[in-house]
């Protein structure tokens, strides 16, 4: 069954740029979107954004200003980078498979913990 | 944006038990909403979409109803594995929004 697998750098300092990658395994990138979602610790979840097989685009108003997803359907592979990091940026960043734009969310990746700190 | 209302924050219930936890939309969404289920230091799972289709391998003690702004998911015989926090998630509209989480602990 479809496996998301995500990485990326764990610690930034204020105003850099955050960047995760999530790989697809055992499963296609055609005819879904892809979506990263994060949650700061203790809290709950909020999505970022996604993105299809062949670019089409959709981000959360309250972060497009800074985000910006990419996908490279070679390796089977998507992309975030977030922009201009501050502390409210600190959570646990995953990426996920949803059927549709617009759609229910399965599966998910493990999760990545950003920690923004000076 | 629609603003998902979860209640109760937490709910104490024996294993064994029936849980009953809500989802309110403020506005309608029809019938797109999801449920997942959250243990600690997991990603979500997802448990319910269509607002009451059970994800592949889903027990069936586990239900969802409603429709428009109203929701529930029901655990009717609460089991040990069970006891994890609860969120929903419409995906009538942008941006997708999740709700605020219930969290079902062992009383």
């Amino acid at each position: 069954q479809v496996q998301l697998q995500q990485w990326g750098a764990g610690v930034l300092k204020p105003s850099e740029t955050l960047s995760l990658t999530c790989a697809v395994y055992r499963g296609s990138f055609s005819g879904y979107y892809w979506s990263w979602i994060r949650q700061p610790p203790g809290k709950g979840l909020e999505w970022i954004g996604e993105i299809n097989h062949t670019g089409s685009i959709n981000y959360n108003p309250s972060l497009k200003s800074r985000v910006s997803i990419s996908r490279d359907t070679s390796k089977k592979q998507f992309s975030l980078k977030l922009s201009s990091v501050t502390s409210a940026d600190t959570a646990i960043y995953y990426c996920a498979r949803g059927r549709t734009q617009t759609s229910w969310f399965d599966p998910w990746g493990q999760g990545t913990l950003v920690t923004v700190s000076s | 944006e629609i603003v998902m209302t979860q209640s109760p924050a937490t709910l104490s219930v024996s294993p064994g038990e029936r849980a009953t936890l809500s989802c309110r939309a403020s506005q309608s969404v029809a019938s797109n909403l999801a449920w997942y289920q959250q243990k600690l230091g997991q990603a979500p799972r997802l448990l319910i979409y269509g607002a009451s289709t059970r994800a592949n391998g889903l027990p069936a003690r586990f239900s969802g109803s409603g429709s428009g702004t109203e929701f529930t998911l029901t655990i009717s015989s609460l089991q040990a594995e069970d006891f994890a926090v609860y969120y929903c998630q419409q995906y009538n509209d942008w941006p997708l929004t999740f709700g605020g989480g219930t969290k079902v602990e062992i009383k």
